[in-house]
């Protein structure tokens, strides 16, 4: 299994709704990462886990709660979102720290409405 | 600060070659990566390149000068599929930093 699973695929919320995005890896990577991208933009960094501990936050605001649960699972929790919160939101895991490139998943196109 | 700067858009002709540059200036540097990613779709790994010199991989061939923090994509024979947005990044400190990407137009 070489790929990074995103689901859903597609979300639609409310701004005093409640959701989670689930990401998924069996490639035995230890690093994960949240990413968020805007039309016509790079993606973003939001959150890094190392060895299912968060290393990296950049300071995202609290209404997006990452989780590890394990080494092949991450969750990224969404509570009072806003529009502008709308974009690709992309899960990648990397093999080592400092060598190779991400693997992607396809990524969650997430609508707030 | 960290950055990394490319061309905003490059037009070439199917068949031909075309190169796309990406200069950086970050901390903690590790290697120059680069990502393709078609409208509506992920980012896909295309290439990294920890040491300087070209690393080639099929059509594409990728290169680093740490020396003149200076990278670059090479497209060899286009195809109309290879219309896509590129993006180079720069490993370091456990995080990639994303350029802000290449659009590349290809004209039959």
């Amino acid at each position: 299994d070489t790929e990074v699973t995103q689901t859903p695929k597609h979300l639609v919320m409310g701004m005093t709704n409640k959701k989670s995005l689930k990401c998924e890896q069996h490639m035995g990577h230890r690093a994960m990462y949240w990413y968020k991208q805007k039309a016509k933009k790079p993606p973003e960094l939001m959150f890094v886990y190392s060895y299912e501990k968060l290393s990296i936050n950049e300071s995202v605001p609290s209404r997006f709660s990452p989780e590890c649960p394990n080494s092949s699972l991450l969750n990224l929790h969404l509570h009072a979102l806003q529009p502008e919160d709308s974009a690709l939101y992309l899960c990648a895991s990397r093999p080592e720290l400092t060598r190779y490139g991400y693997t992607f998943g396809s990524g969650t196109r997430l609508t707030v409405v | 600060g960290q950055s990394l700067e490319q061309p905003s858009e490059v037009t070439a002709v199917e068949g031909a070659i075309v190169q796309i540059n990406c200069t950086y200036q970050t901390s903690g540097f590790y290697g120059l990566s680069w990502y393709q990613q078609h409208d509506g779709g992920a980012p896909t790994f295309l290439s990294y390149n920890a040491l300087d010199g070209l690393e080639e991989t099929g059509r594409f061939s990728s290169f680093l000068s740490r020396s003149d923090s200076y990278g670059y994509l090479l497209l060899q024979e286009l195809q109309m599929k290879d219309s896509a947005s590129y993006f180079c990044a720069s490993l370091g400190d456990d995080k990639i930093i994303f350029g802000k990407g290449t659009r590349l137009h290809i004209l039959p």
